[in-house]
């Protein structure tokens, strides 16, 4: 079955530690993301990808970095310069890039859950 | 920039229908989503809206006036496993022009009671 893959699930990370999610995607989708959520709060976009090799910024990038060399495949790394990194973290993708009609549809990934200690 | 208003929390009884509102403002809109997340889950696509009036998918409806820059999602007949998070989001310019990103609101949480 298609789908997207994170992973790990858990994540206990010390201070001043950089951390990777992994996210993998078997849909064919061109377009990937990552979304930080919060206790309470909506997701707030942190990096998109467009194509391979290409990436922007969403809107809380600071302390975050991506890389896309693969189609399927967008991890996200979580930088100590990261102040408050304790989140759920999803990934998503979506075969539409950027047509002004029609639904972008997001398939999400089941969540990485970071903690600080 | 993009901000959504939802209620914060609704209850409501199984065989209920619920109404979940959405208003939004943004610049330039490209149409209206529902998703509905599961504590500890991934969000789920439930619904778009592009164009005014009602879109009935099985017992969950979704409408949009665009006017009023105004949404809401409708479930009827309620079940216990309905009880979730559910977002509106519009479809906002990102810094690729032409690229459309997803803007989710605060989440709206259902309690449904026997």
């Amino acid at each position: 079955d298609g789908g997207i893959t994170q992973s790990p699930k858990y994540l206990f990370r010390k201070e001043g530690q950089n951390v990777t999610l992994s996210c993998e995607q078997n849909l064919n989708h061109d377009a990937m993301y990552w979304y930080r959520q919060d206790p309470g709060q909506g997701l707030r976009l942190i990096y998109y990808s467009q194509i391979v090799n290409d990436f922007q910024k969403g809107d809380i990038a600071e302390g975050y970095s991506v890389s896309r060399e693969k189609k399927e495949s967008f991890p996200l790394t979580v930088t100590s310069a990261q102040k408050n990194p304790t989140a759920f973290y999803l990934c998503a993708s979506s075969t539409y890039r950027g047509a002004i009609s029609g639904a972008n549809v997001l398939t999400f990934g089941a969540g990485s859950r970071l903690t600080v200690l | 920039g993009q901000s959504l208003e939802q209620p914060s929390e609704v209850t409501a009884v199984e065989g209920a229908i619920v109404q979940i509102n959405c208003t939004y403002q943004t610049s330039g809109f490209y149409g209206l989503s529902w998703y509905q997340q599961h504590d500890g889950g991934a969000p789920t696509f439930l619904s778009y809206n592009a164009l005014d009036g009602l879109e009935e998918t099985g017992r969950f409806s979704s409408f949009l006036s665009r006017s009023d820059s105004y949404g809401y999602l409708l479930l009827q007949e309620l079940q216990m496993k309905d009880s979730a998070s559910y977002f509106c989001a519009v479809r906002a310019e990102g810094r690729n022009t032409g690229f459309q990103k997803l803007v989710f609101g605060t989440g709206t949480r259902l309690l449904v009671s026997p």
